[in-house]
């Protein structure tokens, strides 16, 4: 069983205020790993997927940054707004090709 | 774009019945679609993944039988949860994906879920 862990679970930031949580997952047998934002009763939303150790990438006010060899990723937010708030899921694809998902962390912005 | 539905989002059910959750791509063609379940506080767990055109494959520990899958088309897959009973109430989510399962940069997008309640 894939360990992908996700914390901290929740997180409570005010507006204005940048956060980042953590997502580590098995350090070997890495093909990508995966952010989505997932808001009470829409879908998930893809944020990013990353695959190249030291990779960062950003998508506005948020951004993401790769480490494979210690197994970990950050997801960073500056600047929080409100629309900030939601489910933040990240998801490892392994060498069985499937995505194994982290229990997530829950963001909500105090305005 | 890439916009996946899923219908029902919600039902309600008695022990026995069976119950079919519809996954559509509403402006790709899915190659793959993938099903998953979410039990209250866990995350999402992968039960199966579907082919158009062929028999989908299960994660250990999830009956076949119970859990029926067809993906008869490109834009179309259905879980039917056959005989449901009280330990099947869970959060059902499919997933989508233009391309071959397992492709680095193939992100899954995802429908919104549907939560089924078996009394």
């Amino acid at each position: 069983i894939l360990n992908v862990e996700q914390s901290p679970q929740s997180l409570h930031v005010q507006e204005g205020d940048s956060t980042n949580f953590t997502c580590s997952f098995p350090s070997s047998n890495f093909y990508a790993l995966h952010w989505y934002r997932w808001e009470t009763a829409k879908s998930p939303e893809a944020l990013f997927v990353m695959t190249l150790n030291g990779d960062e990438k950003k998508k506005g006010r948020i951004s993401a940054t790769l480490n494979t060899k210690e197994g970990y990723s950050y997801l960073y937010i500056k600047g929080s707004q409100p629309e900030d708030s939601a489910t933040y899921l990240c998801a490892f694809l392994g060498g069985n090709e499937k995505l194994t998902f982290g229990t997530g962390t829950r963001l909500t912005i105090i305005p | 774009g890439a916009v996946v539905s899923q219908h029902p989002s919600r039902v309600i059910c008695k022990s026995g019945t069976s119950v079919k959750i519809e996954c559509r791509s509403l402006d790709f063609q899915a190659t793959t679609m993938f099903w998953y379940r979410q039990f209250p506080k866990q995350s999402l767990m992968l039960m199966a993944t579907s082919n158009e055109g062929s028999k989908a494959t299960y994660e250990q520990g999830v009956e076949k039988d119970k859990f029926l899958i067809n993906h008869a088309s490109l834009t179309l897959s259905t879980l039917t949860v056959t005989s449901a009973h009280p330990e099947d109430s869970s959060f059902y989510i499919c997933s989508a994906t233009p391309g071959l399962a397992g492709g680095p940069n193939n992100e899954q997008f995802f429908g919104p879920g549907t939560r089924l309640t078996v009394l």
